[in-house]
């Protein structure tokens, strides 16, 4: 299995401010035949199923805010929040959708606002 | 966009089989690749398979022997069956439609979540 662990486990941030999470992936989930990164990114509140907000590493699905911006490629992967809202307060995961199954999430980041 | 409803038991013994269904409004089941997702507070969220709406279906490893999923395109439904249960099978139980956007995907909707129990 793709091991998927996310940095750091909770994160507090002040109203306006950036905030950035971190993911890495056991191997590789670039796709080298279309050049595609197979990585989402989602968050989840309490109470609540987890919502796409990133797919493709960096294409942000309809209706999510431009605040959200995905980057990363390989291994390596960032979700950026550029100007903290109050309603971003949740637990952000990340989940690889490789060809190789199963797909695999990571163990999520609490967000909370400072 | 597709709403998704779960449905079933909220609570199961041990050694039963745990049975759940997915309700699809706003569009058809045909066409995409619905899955079945958990998550507890030991495993986080776990994926469990996938049906494609042609019947195909594809399921985690570590639950394979106990898995079957299949779908019902005339109620546009598809179902989880999980069987001999264990405390460790307790978990919110998720189901969500595939991306779409290749073969293998991420999820763009999921269901409000149901809870299963499963204790005596």
């Amino acid at each position: 299995d793709i091991v998927m662990t996310q940095s750091p486990d909770s994160l507090a941030v002040s109203l306006g401010e950036r905030a950035t999470i971190n993911c890495k992936s056991s191997q590789s989930v670039l796709n080298s035949s279309n050049n595609k990164n197979y990585l989402a990114w989602y968050l989840q509140k309490p109470g609540q199923p987890p919502r796409l907000l990133i797919y493709w590493a960096s294409t942000r699905e309809s209706g999510v805010p431009d605040r959200f911006s995905g980057s990363g490629s390989g291994t390596d992967f960032t979700l950026t929040i550029s100007s903290l809202q109050a309603e971003d307060v949740a637990v952000y995961y990340c989940q690889q959708y490789y060809s190789t199954l199963p797909y695999t999430f990571g163990q999520g980041t609490k967000l909370e606002i400072k | 966009q597709v709403q998704l409803q779960e449905s079933g038991p909220g609570l199961v013994k041990p050694s039963e089989t745990l049975s759940l269904t997915c309700t699809v409004s706003g569009g058809s089941i045909s066409g995409h690749y619905w899955n079945w997702i958990r998550q507890s507070a030991g495993k986080g969220l776990e994926w469990i398979g996938y049906i494609y709406s042609s019947g195909s279906t594809k399921y985690n490893p570590s639950l394979k022997s106990r898995v079957t999923i299949s779908a019902d395109t005339s109620k546009n439904q598809f179902s989880l069956k999980l069987d001999s249960v264990t405390a460790a099978d307790t978990a919110v139980y998720y189901c969500a439609k595939g991306g779409g956007r290749d073969a293998y995907s991420d999820f763009d909707s999921w269901g409000q979540g149901t809870l299963v129990t499963v204790s005596s």
